[in-house]
């Protein structure tokens, strides 16, 4: 059963960057065609699609986020990344990293990781 | 974006009730169209994909409708671990949008 695991730092302060990692376990990221998305929910609001990393090492990033937001993968540690630069308090939220087999539909959530942005 | 809206934003039910609930597109996206459901401090659970097409493992109560613009998801006979948020998700245009949700709530 696939298993994915958010972690990083709970704080961040406004301006710098913000560095999160998904473990991904019972599957192997460089295996098959499939989409790994990072999605992030203000706390008590919806949610938010900000970008993804298919197998191949492909991305593609939500047009508001494209200039600050890298998403990597290291496939040696089955693992992916997101770094996001010049985090401001709009950039709290609970992270989930997710996996997809088809294209935008996100079928497999992490628990989330909260993100706070503050001095 | 094609932005979608979801009502009610809050649905008061008695367990063993019908839960109607609805996702508007403000472009049409065919059927390309998700729900999830979100218990509280969970992270949200693919319901259902292409408008109509229950995941694995979904119990039958769960069930979706609609086309193009206007959609909804149907809980027959709701049971008491079902009260939750409900979202929709549209992946026909890019970038991927949710609706704001629907509060599921015991009345």
């Amino acid at each position: 059963q696939v298993h994915l695991q958010e972690s990083g730092p709970g704080l961040v302060k406004p301006s710098q960057t913000l560095s999160l990692t998904c473990a991904v376990s019972g599957d192997s990221i460089k295996a098959g065609s499939f989409y790994w998305s990072w999605i992030r929910q203000p706390a008590g609001k919806g949610l938010e699609w900000i970008g993804r990393i298919h197998t191949s090492g492909s991305t593609i990033y939500k047009p508001s986020l494209e200039s600050r937001l890298t998403i990597s993968m290291d496939k040696s540690k089955n693992q992916f990344s997101l770094t996001l630069t010049s985090v401001t308090a709009t950039d709290t939220a609970l992270y989930y990293c997710v996996k997809g087999s088809v294209s935008y539909d996100f079928e497999i959530w992490g628990q989330g990781i909260l993100v706070t942005v503050s001095s | 974006e094609n932005v979608l809206t979801q009502f009610p934003a809050t649905l008061s039910l008695s367990p063993g009730e019908r839960a109607t609930l609805s996702c508007r597109a403000s472009q049409s996206v065919n059927t390309y169209l998700v729900w999830y459901q979100q218990k509280s401090g969970q992270a949200p659970r693919l319901l259902i994909s292409d408008a109509s097409k229950r995941a694995t493992g979904i119990p039958a109560r769960f069930s979706g409708s609609g086309s193009g613009t206007d959609f909804t998801l149907t809980i027959s006979n709701i049971e008491p671990e079902d009260f939750a948020v409900y979202y929709c998700q549209q992946r026909r245009n890019w970038p991927p949008t949710f609706g704001g949700g629907t509060k599921v709530e015991i009345k």
